[in-house]
């Protein structure tokens, strides 16, 4: 069985950074494509990074562009987003995806980054 | 890269069938066969139920059907059920830098 399990959320004060953390299992990590997607509170999804099977191609979404670092460890089965420089905007539940047929058919259950004061 | 257009919500009786509409661009829905949808219940993780414009995962059932003409995607939701109630999320592939993008979700009531 497939399994996404996020980590890392919490409260932050803007300007600060958080790491989430994705790990995965029930499939052979190395031969997919990674992303994440959030979801600010009440609103749709959105997009946010992408990383391919072996990190050699990343894309980040225009608002979250030289702030955030998407990364992967196919040794530990784990996909990583470091965010820093963290606005209030970027509050939202933030999912591990995995692409398969440039779509997302496994989803984790999501974690929370609350940015506030 | 802008927000494909949904309709904020639909709604429909119980049995009945309802079609929910995508609206994007030549540069992402118009250009590839590569819009994908999206449900999700209330506090729950998204769902894949089509991809490709109208592929249908396995496991999902035969009732959700999706299509598209132009620039724009459709998901087709026949002899509704109570369960359908959900938000409805459109996706395609750009082929850009960003590649890809959402739309802005459809709330779908069952009467």
């Amino acid at each position: 069985e497939v399994q996404l399990v996020e980590s890392g959320g919490g409260l932050v004060q803007p300007g600060g950074s958080l790491r989430l953390s994705c790990a995965a299992s029930g499939f052979t990590f190395s031969g997919y494509s990674m992303s994440w997607v959030r979801q600010a509170p009440g609103q749709g999804l959105e997009w946010v990074s992408y990383i391919s099977s072996s990190s050699t191609t990343i894309h980040y979404a225009d608002s979250v562009k030289g702030r955030f670092t998407i990364s992967r460890d196919n040794a530990k089965n784990s996909l990583f987003l470091q965010m820093n420089s963290l606005r209030v905007e970027d509050t939202a539940v933030y999912y591990c995806v995995r692409e398969s047929s440039y779509s997302f058919n496994y989803w984790g259950q999501g974690t929370l980054v609350t940015v506030s004061s | 890269q802008s927000a494909l257009t949904q309709p904020a919500s639909v709604s429909g009786s119980a049995g009945q069938s309802i079609t929910i509409s995508c609206t994007g661009t030549s540069s992402d829905v118009g250009r590839y066969n590569l819009v994908s949808w999206y449900q999700q219940h209330p506090g729950k993780a998204p769902k894949l139920m089509i991809y490709e414009d109208s592929k249908r995962p396995s496991g999902v059932s035969n009732r959700f059907s999706g299509s598209k003409s132009g620039n724009t995607a459709s998901l087709t939701i026949s002899g509704l059920q109570a369960e359908d109630e959900a938000d409805y999320h459109c996706c395609s592939y750009t082929g850009s830098s960003t590649p890809w993008v959402f739309g802005g979700g459809t709330k779908l009531t069952v009467l």
